[in-house]
């Protein structure tokens, strides 16, 4: 099946600080890619919809400004948190649709802010 | 509202015995129905899927799951469980539609016991 990396796999950052996780299709073209936030022991909950060339479109109440999304080619999507604070902390994964809205799942990124 | 309900929040099941995991939704348009598994601190990994066809789907790993339109629901089994199976089962519904993310449920926490 489609593969999806993701990097860095964890991160430790300080308060104030900005961090950006990659997320990479390896063997296909992906022009939507999704973006999910996991806190311990729950679900996943989608936090914007990166489109290729395109502004990201964002899940409600989820701030633009603080998680910056950049999908700059078919196979990259970048998601960075600005001015990180504890809060943010988090499991992040990313996805990219393939046909019939199947998607393949990144191996996630843990953000630790201190 | 679209929606995915996991009514088990943890279930504990003897080793080689039989599994049934609930899952039931609440979708406008013809579902895309998923199961996936995540292991601790790791990404999910797609057990199976069901688009349209056959209502009892196989997946990996010795899962199947039943689609019944009816009930709004789409259970996952397997006969015979291993303690490798123990791990975190996510149910997820989605669209045909390009762009549409899923839309996941809280998950069920499998434990097997000796």
């Amino acid at each position: 099946g489609a593969v999806v990396s993701q990097h860095p796999s964890w991160v430790i950052c300080k308060s104030g600080t900005s961090v950006k996780i990659e997320c990479r299709s390896l063997d296909f073209q992906a022009t939507t890619m999704f973006w999910y936030r996991q806190f311990p022991k729950q679900s996943l909950m989608l936090m914007a919809t990166s489109n290729e060339g395109s502004k990201a479109t964002y899940e409600q109440g989820v701030e633009k400004d603080k998680f910056l999304i950049n999908h700059a080619s078919l196979t990259l999507s970048t998601l960075t948190v600005t001015s990180a604070h504890p809060e943010d902390s988090s499991f992040y994964i990313c996805s990219a649709r393939v046909v019939r809205n199947e998607q393949f799942f990144g191996p996630g990124t843990r953000l630790t802010v201190l | 509202a679209q929606s995915v309900t996991q009514p088990d929040i943890h279930i504990t099941v003897s080793e080689g015995a039989s599994l049934e995991l609930r899952c039931n939704y609440s979708y406008g348009a013809t579902p895309y129905l998923f199961w996936y598994v995540q292991s601790p601190g790791q990404g999910l990994q797609l057990l199976l899927k069901y688009f349209s066809g056959d209502t009892l789907v196989q997946g990996i790993k010795g899962f199947e799951a039943e689609f019944k339109r009816s009930q709004s629901s789409f259970n996952l089994r397997k006969p015979s469980v291993h303690w490798s199976d123990a791990a975190e089962y996510f149910c997820a519904v989605g669209s045909n539609q390009a762009g549409t993310a899923l839309i996941f449920g809280k998950g069920t926490t499998l434990s097997v016991s000796s």
